[in-house]
């Protein structure tokens, strides 16, 4: 059945410090990926999405870009902030017989520190 | 506009106790979904209903059962609540692939 596999965490970075947060995919069709972003005490935001190949997906400064041939949707942000720190999850959604379906990674948390 | 609504935001059950999680949205949203979240799982899949009248299993659906009262409100029950149920626990709608989230239910079974 289709998954997501994300690193592990946590990851811990200064301000300004490059991220990158690896995430693969398996699935059987041609799914949308997600990434959503939990903040503490929060339920899960989507923070941004692509739905075909090469797509690009961005928002407050995140990016990841879907890549059908190593399989794979990577989240990346040039200079990361204090208030960054949260949970991010990988998730595709693909359709089905009952309509779509939401598979999420694990989760990878982060810290970024002043 | 509140999005999705869940209550209660904590409750602490003993085993063998009862308990529904309430659940709405006001985005007329057709899917609505049951989350569980545990350390290092990520979330897991409960149960979800396609649209008003119908629900479906899940990833882990054993020892719960919904209700799609209508559009807007989705309920989860636990009968007789385990020790394993103790989780946080996110309700979520959605219109195709994007899905919200409530601020979820943390519930502690003893």
């Amino acid at each position: 059945g289709d998954s997501v596999t994300q690193m592990e965490g946590p990851v811990t970075l200064s301000e300004e410090a490059f991220l990158t947060i690896n995430c693969t995919y398996t699935a059987t069709g041609y799914p949308s990926l997600f990434w959503y972003v939990q903040y503490p005490g929060e339920g899960l935001q989507l923070l941004l999405k692509a739905t075909k190949a090469d797509d690009k997906g961005s928002n407050k400064g995140f990016e990841a870009t879907y890549r059908k041939e190593t399989t794979s949707f990577h989240l990346e942000k040039g200079s990361v902030q204090v208030s960054d720190s949260a949970v991010y999850f990988c998730a595709l959604s693909d359709l089905n017989t009952g309509g779509f379906k939401t598979i999420f990674g694990a989760g990878t948390r982060l810290f970024v520190k002043a | 506009n509140a999005g999705v609504t869940q209550t209660p935001k904590f409750q602490v059950l003993k085993t063998g106790q009862s308990m529904t999680l309430q659940c709405a949205q006001d985005m007329n949203h057709n899917s609505m979904y049951w989350y569980r979240q545990d350390p290092g799982m990520g979330l897991r899949l409960i149960y979800y209903s396609a649209s008003e009248g119908t629900t479906d299993k899940g990833e882990v659906p054993n020892g719960y059962n919904v209700s799609r009262l209508n559009k807007r409100e989705f309920s989860l029950r636990l009968e007789s609540a385990a020790p394993s149920q103790t989780s946080v626990y996110f309700c979520a709608s959605g219109t195709g692939e994007t899905q919200y989230f409530g601020p979820g239910t943390r519930l502690l079974v003893l």
